[in-house]
């Protein structure tokens, strides 16, 4: 079966500091996608990154990076400089075969980034 | 046009009410997708539409019919709710229709409360 732990509930930090948060997942899939998606107050689930399985690749995207390790299935996710704006619920999820390519989802990490 | 529209934003029903959510993508998007999210928890997926066709029913109560009426369009029929099913309702819609190995973009949700 799959599944994703983030095992973060809450993170507190002072703005401009950096900050990572933690995915840890499990398949018996070969080929799967992971993601990440950012929920502000306002409920909207926003797309930051999707990952297939073959790409080990790390992703920079600005301020934000992404450290894929197959070999300890995690998908991290980092935050360099970090802003109130960055203040938010974000989720890890996983999509393989075992799960008919339905989103399997983390508990979330909910991020807050003082000023 | 990255855009998935729900409204209404928010609605209050009685448990005798009927109403309807509705969502619509202009992306081209193939698969469109319901949520229900609790508060402090990851969305639950609900039904999948896939072509136009409901390929995926998460043994949702009867109370809730969805329904396609084409590829842009996406409706959430409720009917004799219950208190506990007040939460934030999101649509989704992703490229694949096969599920989610692309990415899926989201609504900003409907926050339904029964009274």
């Amino acid at each position: 079966a799959q599944k994703v732990t983030q095992a973060q509930t809450e993170i507190s930090v002072v703005e401009k500091e950096d900050v990572t948060l933690d995915c840890v997942y499990e398949t018996r899939d070969t080929t799967y996608y992971l993601f990440w998606y950012k929920q502000p107050p306002s409920g909207e689930l926003v797309f930051l990154i999707r990952r297939n399985s073959f790409d080990e690749q790390n992703e920079i995207s600005g301020r934000y990076s992404w450290n894929f390790q197959k070999s300890t299935s995690s998908f991290n996710f980092t935050i360099t400089a970090s802003q109130v704006v960055d203040s938010a619920v974000y989720f890890c999820a996983l999509s393989g075969l075992d799960s008919n390519y339905q989103l399997i989802w983390g508990a979330g990490t909910k991020l807050i980034i003082k000023p | 046009d990255t855009e998935v529209t729900q409204t209404p934003k928010h609605l209050v029903m009685g448990m005798t009410n009927k109403k309807s959510l509705k969502c619509e993508q202009h992306m081209g998007h193939r698969a469109m997708y319901w949520y229900k999210q609790k508060a402090k928890k990851p969305p639950e997926l609900m039904f999948v539409y896939s072509y136009e066709k409901l390929s995926i029913n998460e043994s949702v109560p009867s109370r809730f019919s969805p329904e396609c009426p084409n590829s842009s369009l996406l409706n959430l029929h409720l009917h004799a709710l219950q208190p506990e099913d007040s939460a934030l309702y999101l649509c989704a819609s992703s490229l694949g229709s096969e599920g989610m190995n692309t990415e899926a973009f989201f609504g900003q949700g409907t926050r339904l409360t029964v009274v």
